[in-house]
């Protein structure tokens, strides 16, 4: 089975960086999906990582690490619109579904 | 606009009753997974269907079922609803069967059971 782990919730300033860890254990790993979702909303695709290391889409980054089953979401320059859960969500060989982490509500404050 | 249409957009229904949820997926995608969100909890995987097969299955009650259609749209069927069963039911699509591009989501349906 997956078993995916994130912290329940943060809190960060307005113009702050803020990094949401994801651990995950799971057989047969091809990448990991980030998405945000706010409140009431449909989930939005917001990167994916196949290989090691970082990779930066404007004032969002992810970053890989296979070997240790470990990622990060990394959001700079923080504005209220970015208050909002955000998911991690290994893709596998052999199955056909994504299993989303219980994901992590962030609070960004003015 | 994601491009995957759910209808209806809110549902509210009585307990012991039976709803069916819709789903066209966005343009050229063969896939259709349907999600189950209850307040603020995680997405839990329900089911999926690759060009009308079923191809994955989640925790999705026996009072659940699903089909998806030539058209390719796919339809959840909730009978026998209790109150438990409110939550957001989202469906998400993508090109092909193993999902290894990321799914498009609905805007979802929220039903509520009183």
């Amino acid at each position: 089975g997956q078993n995916i782990d994130q912290p329940t919730e943060m809190t960060a300033t307005e113009g702050a960086i803020v990094q949401i860890n994801c651990t995950y254990q799971t057989s047969g790993f091809n990448g990991l999906f980030w998405y945000q979702q706010h409140a009431g909303e449909a989930p939005t695709f917001l990167s994916y990582n196949v290989l090691d290391g970082l990779e930066e889409k404007g004032r969002f980054s992810s970053f890989l690490s296979r070997s240790k089953g470990y990622s990060y979401l990394l959001l700079k320059e923080l504005q209220m619109k970015d208050s909002a859960s955000y998911l991690c969500a290994p893709s596998t060989s052999g199955t056909y579904k994504y299993i989303f982490g219980t994901g992590t509500r962030l609070k960004v404050l003015a | 606009d994601s491009g995957v249409t759910q209808t209806p957009k809110h549902l509210i229904t009585a307990t012991g009753q039976r709803v069916t949820l819709r789903c066209s997926p966005r343009s050229g995608d063969l896939s259709v997974y349907w999600y189950q969100q209850s307040l603020d909890q995680g997405l839990q995987f329900l089911i999926q269907y690759y060009n009308g097969e079923e191809r994955a299955k989640g925790n999705i009650l026996e009072r659940f079922s699903a089909q998806q259609f030539p058209d390719l749209h796919s339809e959840l069927n909730l009978s026998s609803l209790e109150l438990g069963d409110s939550a957001l039911y989202f469906c998400a699509s993508s090109v092909e069967d193993r999902g290894g591009y990321g799914y498009t989501f609905g805007s979802g349906t929220r039903l509520t059971v009183v």
